[in-house]
């Protein structure tokens, strides 16, 4: 199994409502990343988990909330977003984060959109 | 701080032209990375390279590290390969990705 899955595909929220996003691995990648894309402009990092253990956050506000269960899922908490938070999520992971992004893999995303 | 820049920013060509798609970036990488992003979907890492060439079916990308520059070919194109392409650096140690502004190929039948 060579991919990052990501569920829901598609997400439609209101701004009081809470929902979760998932993404799941089995590369045995040990860094996971979770990834914010607004339309035609690159993707901005927000979290990475290294070791099941949160070692980067981008000064993400708090109604975003990572979390890693296990090696092989990575979880994106939402609470009281912004219709300006509407954007494709990404996650991917890699093999290490020491070894500059080897094994890079991107999941399709989740199209958030924020009402 | 790396910065990576691409060009050109938009690129139409013919099914069947040579493509090529240039990237240089600023400070030395461990990895230079070329992506590709459909419309309103997700991404596809196509290659990671450290140095010299390398080659998955129509696709080409080589990395010169002393002129610290790549380029993604794409030899034969066809409509399907309309797409976004992103060229993004990764540094020794480091867990993050610095992405060029991408280049956006349209081929047309």
């Amino acid at each position: 199994d060579t991919e990052v899955t990501q569920t829901p595909k598609h997400l439609v929220m209101g701004m009081t409502n809470k929902k979760s996003l998932k993404c799941e691995q089995h590369m045995g990648h040990r860094a996971m990343y979770w990834y914010k894309q607004k339309a035609k402009k690159p993707p901005e990092l927000m979290f990475v988990y290294s070791y099941e253990k949160l070692s980067i956050n981008e000064s993400v506000p708090s109604r975003f909330s990572p979390e890693c269960p296990n090696s092989s899922l990575l979880n994106l908490h939402l609470h009281a977003l912004q219709p300006e938070d509407s954007a494709l999520y990404l996650c991917a992971s890699s093999q290490d984060r020491s070894q500059g992004g080897y094994g890079y893999t991107f999941g399709s995303g989740t199209r958030l959109t924020v009402v | 701080k790396n910065e990576v820049e691409q060009s050109p920013q938009n690129l139409t060509a013919q099914e069947g032209e040579f493509i090529t798609i240039n990237c240089s970036y600023s400070v030395g990488i461990s990895a230079l990375h070329w992506l590709q992003q459909h419309p309103g979907g997700g991404i596809v890492s196509l290659f990671m390279l450290s140095s010299g060439k390398k080659k998955h079916g129509r696709l080409i990308a080589t990395i010169n590290i002393q002129e610290k520059h790549s380029s993604l070919h794409i030899t034969a194109s066809h409509p399907r390969d309309s797409a976004v392409y992103i060229c993004a650096s990764s540094g020794a140690g480091s867990y993050q990705l610095t992405f060029g502004k991408g280049t956006k190929l349209s081929v047309i039948p």
